[in-house]
Order: structure tokens, then sequence, then C-alpha cells
């Protein structure tokens, strides 16, 4: 079965700051992995994903995220954040069926 | 035009009553996904529909139904609200590219009173 987990349910982050959210999943096979990002009153946006190929992979809003097969994780970073990017971050995974299996969110909260 | 239009953006309803969401999509694609999320447990799978007439269960789909009777549509059915279905609903359908993700409407906001 696959699963996903994000430790940190809250961070705090001043503006400028960098910011690193971390995500550990659970899969039998090479996993395709997801960050969604979902700001108050919002649909789901998909801010990059992962499914082969170079581990680093670039996002959208400045956002990247690292694929590490031998620590089953797939950690979230922005180098310097912005007060826009207050919102909860989702990390998916699952296989090319599009049947996603999310972690609980993580609240980003940005301070002046 | 979005691209899925999710109706009604808020209901309030009383136990035991039926209430179906509805799940419009103007992309004609095959795979279909409801998806309810809860504090504390991200978003969990209802049901899904990888095309007409095809329906699947979801690891939370007691007490919902949904029909595909044409592309664009994924009615989600609760056939007798309870007060552990208050939640907010997604509706999200696969990608033309098929590269896994989802992309999602704006979420449907039920309370069950």
């Amino acid at each position: 079965a696959q699963s996903v987990t994000q430790p940190d349910i809250h961070i705090t982050v001043s503006e400028g700051a960098s910011l690193e959210l971390r995500c550990n999943y659970s899969y039998g096979a090479t996993p395709y992995l997801f960050w969604y990002v979902q700001s108050p009153g919002q649909g789901l946006q998909l801010l990059l994903k992962y499914f082969s190929g170079d581990t680093l992979v670039q996002g959208i809003k400045g956002f990247e995220a690292e694929f590490k097969r031998s620590q089953s994780s797939f950690n979230l970073r922005k180098p310097s954040v912005h007060w826009s990017d207050a919102a909860e971050y989702f990390c998916a995974v699952g296989p090319n069926d599009y049947k996603l299996s999310f972690g609980a969110g993580t609240t980003v909260t940005v301070r002046a | 035009d979005a691209e899925i239009t999710q109706s009604p953006r808020h209901k309030i309803t009383e136990t035991g009553r039926q209430v179906t969401l509805a799940c419009h999509q103007t992309w004609n694609h095959n795979n279909m996904f409801w998806y309810r999320q809860d504090l504390g447990h991200g978003l969990r799978l209802i049901h899904y529909s990888y095309g007409v007439q095809d329906t699947n269960k979801g690891e939370v789909s007691d007490g919902y139904s949904v029909s595909r009777s044409n592309t664009e549509d994924l009615p989600l059915t609760l056939e007798s609200a309870a007060s552990s279905q208050t939640s907010v609903y997604f509706c999200a359908r696969g990608t033309l590219e098929n590269t896994g993700e989802l992309f999602f409407g704006e979420g449907s906001r039920l309370t069950v009173l």
C-alpha cells in the first residue's frame, strides 16, 4: 500500500528566509511524486512532479524538490519565501493511474 | 471558463437527507476522481472513474456513490447524509499528458447538521 507522511503540521518562516517541507513516502515501485499547494478556500494547484529522470525537479513559483530513493523522501524547498507563499502544502504519491495518496499537509505561515 | 466546475460550492443539509454534488469537466478526460479533505487527514479518495459506465471505490467509499453516464460529469451522491460526512469535497480529472497528476476543482463545502 502507498502512503505519505508529512512530519511537520505547521511551519512559520520569515519573509525572505528559506523554506523546506519534508515528505516521506511508502511505495513498492518507482513512484510518481507530487507537491500541491492550496490557498485558503481554493482548490489544489500542482507545484511540481517527479516520475523519472533528474532527481532535482523545478516547479512553479520558485519551488524545487529532490527525490531521494534511499531515504524515500521528496522534500520541497524554496530559497527565499514571499508572503504570498503562505498556504497549505500537500505531498502526494501514486502510480501512473492517478490514484494518488496524499499526506496530511503542512501549513506554512510567513511572518513579515 | 473553468475546466472543472463543482456545484454547489457550499451546502448545509440535515442528517438522513440525500445530497448530490455535481462535477463537470470541459476537457472530456476519461479519468475523474472524488476526494474529501479533512483536517489531519489530507485528501482521501472516495470514488473514481476511468470512463463512461466505469466506477470504482476508493479508500473511504462507504455512504457514497457515483455514476458516469457521460464523459463530462461525475456526480457524487450521499445516500443518507451523516455528520461524519461534513467535509470539503474535491473533484479532479487526469491530465492529457498522462503523467499521473490530477487537476482539481475548487471544492464543495458540505455541512451535515
